[in-house]
C-alpha cells in the first residue's frame, strides 16, 4: 500500500506570495492532518480534516488554511508568506481514532 | 505543551547496547501515546503506540513504558543498530473534547549509534 504522498517536495517563494501544498493520504484513510516542523518550535499541529470537514485547528493565524476533497486528498494554503513560514510542512493520515498518524516526507518551504 | 526544538537532548550508544529514550508529557488527560522515528530528509515514522489503560507494550526490539502517575513515557530499543540513528519523538493526544485528532509532540531526542 502506498504511503502518504506530498507534493511538491521543495518550494521557494518570496515574501507576500501565497503557496498551496498537496497531500494524498494512504488509501482508505479518511482523516488528514497537517503539521509544521521548524528547528525552533518543533512539530506543531496546524489542522485536521475528516470527511471534508475541519475537525480541529491549531494556533496558527488565518493565513493558514486547508481543505479536503471527497477522495480524501487534502491541500493547505498559506497566504501572504512571511520569512517565519519557512518550515517543513508534514501531512499525515490515519484510519480511525486511536490509530497512529502516518506521515509523508513533507514539503520543504523556503520563504526569501 | 509546546515542543521546543533548540538544543535537543542527545543519546550516544554503541552498536548492540540497549537504548532508553525518555519523554515527559504535559497533559494528564492524554489517553493515547505514540513514538516516532525521524531520519534526515524524511517524515516521522511510526514505531509503537500505547493507550492509557496499559503501562507496557512490546514490539519488535522496542518496548514502550507508560507511567501516568509522573506523566512519563519511555522507549526502550534492544540491541541498538546503526540504522536506529535518528531523532525520536514522543507524542500525546486526548480523544475527547476539542483536542480530538491533535497530537502534541515532545522536543525530540537525537540517538546516535556507533558501530
Amino acid at each position: 500500500k502506498a504511503g502518504v504522498t506530498q507534493t511538491p517536495r521543495y518550494l521557494i517563494k518570496t515574501r507576500g506570495q501565497q503557496v498551496t501544498l498537496s497531500c494524498s493520504p494512504i488509501s482508505g484513510h479518511r482523516s488528514v492532518s497537517w503539521y509544521q516542523q521548524t528547528p525552533g518550535q518543533g512539530l506543531q499541529f496546524l489542522f485536521e480534516y475528516f470527511s471534508e470537514t475541519q475537525r480541529n485547528k491549531g494556533n496558527f493565524p488565518g493565513r493558514f488554511s486547508g481543505r479536503q476533497f471527497s477522495n480524501s486528498r487534502s491541500e493547505m494554503n498559506v497566504s501572504t508568506l512571511e520569512l517565519g513560514d519557512s518550515a517543513l510542512y508534514l501531512c499525515a493520515s490515519r484510519s480511525v481514532v486511536h490509530s497512529p498518524l502516518h506521515f509523508g516526507n513533507g514539503t520543504r518551504l523556503t520563504v526569501t | 505543551g509546546e515542543s521546543v526544538g533548540l538544543h535537543l537532548p542527545t543519546l550516544s550508544v554503541q552498536e548492540g547496547d540497549n537504548s532508553i529514550i525518555n519523554c515527559a508529557y504535559s497533559n494528564s488527560a492524554s489517553d493515547y501515546f505514540i513514538w516516532y522515528k525521524q531520519e534526515s530528509g524524511k517524515g516521522p515514522q511510526f514505531i509503537i503506540d500505547i493507550r492509557s489503560n496499559m503501562d507496557k507494550r512490546q514490539g519488535q526490539r522496542v518496548t514502550v513504558l507508560l507511567n501516568k502517575t509522573v506523566k512519563h513515557l519511555s522507549l526502550q530499543i534492544a540491541a541498538t543498530q546503526p540504522g536506529d540513528s535518528a531523532v525520536y519523538f514522543c507524542a500525546e493526544t486526548y480523544s475527547g473534547g476539542t483536542s480530538y485528532g491533535k497530537l502534541t509532540f515532545g522536543q525530540g531526542t537525537i540517538l546516535t549509534v556507533h558501530p
